[in-house]
C-alpha cells in the first residue's frame, strides 16, 4: 500500500513553454501533498504543501506564479511550471500523505525536467 | 536556521557488515523523525520512523536510535547488502503545530563493496 505515481517521468521541453507533472496517490486518500526539487547530489528542498480543495502553501523563496500547483481531488496533485527556463531543470518530487499514517510521507518515483 | 544535519557525506561498508549512519538535528523541539532510503534517480522510500516518547525502535534489518539528550539518531542496517547502496536521509517534524512538512538532511551515501 501507501503508493504514489508521477507523470511523467522525464520530460524535456523549450525554454519558454509550461510543463505540467501529476502526482496521484494510488491506494489511498491524500488529505496532504508535497512538491519537492531536488538537484544533483543534494538534499531535498520543499516548495509547496497542498491540502485537497484549498491553496498550496509555498515556501519562501518559491514563486507561486511560476509554479502552479493544484489539488483539486484527494488523489491527484499538479505541479505546472509556467514558462520554463534552464534554471528550472530539475528533478521534481511529490509526496502525499493520509490520515492513517499523517506524519509519514510515501513519495512518487520523480520527474526530470531538462529545459532546452 | 534550525535544520537537521548529518555527520557523515559518504560511508563505504564491506558486504555483510553492520552500517551506522547518523543524524543530528538542532530543532529540540522536534518529536518525531523519518529514514529514508533513496536510490539514484528515483523518489525517496520510508524506511522507519521513530517518535520522541522512544529511543529505539527496530524493523526489519534496521534499528533506530534516538538519543534526546544530544539530539541525535542513528540507523543501523544490519547485515548490509548491496541493495542497501543509496542515499539516506533523516527527516524530522514537529508533530501538533499543523505544520506537516518535513525537514530534510543532507544525506549520507552508503556504498556497499562486495
Amino acid at each position: 500500500g501507501a503508493v504514489v505515481s508521477q507523470h511523467p517521468s522525464w520530460v524535456i521541453c523549450k525554454s519558454g513553454t509550461s510543463v505540467k507533472i501529476e502526482c496521484r496517490s494510488l491506494d489511498f486518500q491524500a488529505t496532504t501533498m508535497f512538491w519537492y526539487r531536488q538537484f544533483p547530489k543534494q538534499s531535498l528542498m520543499l516548495m509547496a504543501t497542498s491540502n485537497e480543495g484549498s491553496k498550496a502553501t509555498y515556501e519562501q523563496g518559491v514563486e507561486k506564479d511560476k509554479f502552479l500547483i493544484n489539488h483539486a481531488s484527494l488523489t491527484l496533485s499538479t505541479l505546472t511550471v509556467t514558462s520554463a527556463h534552464p534554471e528550472d531543470s530539475s528533478f521534481y518530487i511529490c509526496s502525499a500523505s493520509g490520515t492513517a499514517q499523517e506524519n509519514i510521507q510515501f513519495f512518487g518515483p520523480g520527474t526530470r525536467l531538462t529545459v532546452l | 536556521g534550525e535544520s537537521v544535519g548529518l555527520h557523515l557525506p559518504t560511508l563505504s561498508v564491506q558486504e555483510g557488515d553492520n552500517s551506522i549512519i547518523n543524524c543530528a538535528y538542532s530543532n529540540s523541539a522536534s518529536d518525531y523523525f523519518i529514514w529514508y532510503k533513496q536510490e539514484s534517480g528515483k523518489g525517496p522510500q520510508f524506511i522507519i520512523d521513530i517518535r520522541s516518547n522512544m529511543d529505539k525502535r527496530q524493523g526489519q534489518r534496521v534499528t533506530v536510535l534516538l538519543n534526546k539528550t544530544v539530539k541525535h539518531l542513528s540507523l543501523q542496517i544490519a547485515a548490509t547488502q548491496p541493495g542497501d547502496s543509496a542515499v539516506y536521509f533523516c527527516a524530522e517534524n514537529i508533530r501538533g503545530t499543523g505544520r506537516r512538512a518535513l525537514t530534510f538532511g543532507s544525506g549520507t551515501r552508503l556504498q556497499v563493496q562486495p
